[in-house]
């Protein structure tokens, strides 16, 4: 079947701009996680959504990190007033809850900040 | 908190060589580990995994023992080919952080023919 599926695969944009970076998880798949991977932090953790629970923002970096998943499928992350440091790969998974938790990754985001 | 180690630096080898990539972990509650592979050009994939001490994951002709006495999940394989070349990071989970992955910097492995 499908896989996680990630939009855009490249984003460039100026620096101080907002972007939107798009997920859409596995179907059947309740939980969500977002994680950004670059060179000088490796794989971070941001923000997980289970079902309609809270979303866990625990890992967001800064208060210009926002994600919102709506009807339990599709997430949006969106990064305002980007930063040269928010340059990354922008890594979304998918798990079923049930079972041995595993995480089913998408292709990534790689987003760079000029 | 959840924290993995895994050893510094690339590794390169030759073909048919015996490979092992060192992961040791912290953890708050009991961890499920995890080896994630990314391919060149690829995103990542789970190439292993193990959810209770002793538990050995295979896959591919990699293996890794879940160690609780030494909280290590070492990756090994017998006899590596080119296409292993990748980079391979070690990870963890726990029920109470939410199943969210805490993953390893991650080794560069190259093998040359």
């Amino acid at each position: 079947g499908a896989g996680v599926s990630q939009s855009p695969s490249n984003k460039v944009t100026e620096k101080g701009k907002d972007v939107e970076l798009r997920c859409d998880p596995i179907s059947g798949h309740t939980a969500l996680y977002w994680y950004r991977q670059s060179l000088g932090q490796g794989l971070e953790f941001l923000i997980y959504f289970q079902g309609n629970s809270a979303p866990d923002k625990s890992g967001l970096p800064s208060d210009r990190f926002s994600a919102e998943r709506t009807g339990g499928s599709v997430s949006t992350l969106t990064i305002q007033r980007t930063q040269q440091e928010d340059s990354a790969v922008y890594l979304c998974a998918s798990s079923l809850l049930t079972g041995a938790y595993e995480q089913y990754f998408g292709p990534g985001t790689r987003l760079t900040v000029t | 908190g959840n924290s993995v180690t895994q050893m510094e630096g690339p590794v390169t080898l030759s073909e048919e060589a015996f490979l092992t990539i060192n992961c040791t972990y912290t953890a708050t509650g009991y961890p499920s580990l995890f080896w994630y592979v990314q391919y060149p050009g690829e995103g990542l994939q789970l190439l292993l995994k193990a959810t209770k001490a002793d538990d050995k994951g295979s896959n591919k002709g990699f293996e890794a023992t879940y160690r609780k006495e030494t909280t290590s999940f070492h990756l090994e394989k017998g006899s590596v080919q080119v296409s292993d070349s990748a980079v391979y990071f070690c990870a963890l989970s726990t029920r109470e952080g939410n199943n969210r992955l805490a993953f390893g910097k991650g080794n560069q492995v190259v093998v040359i023919p």
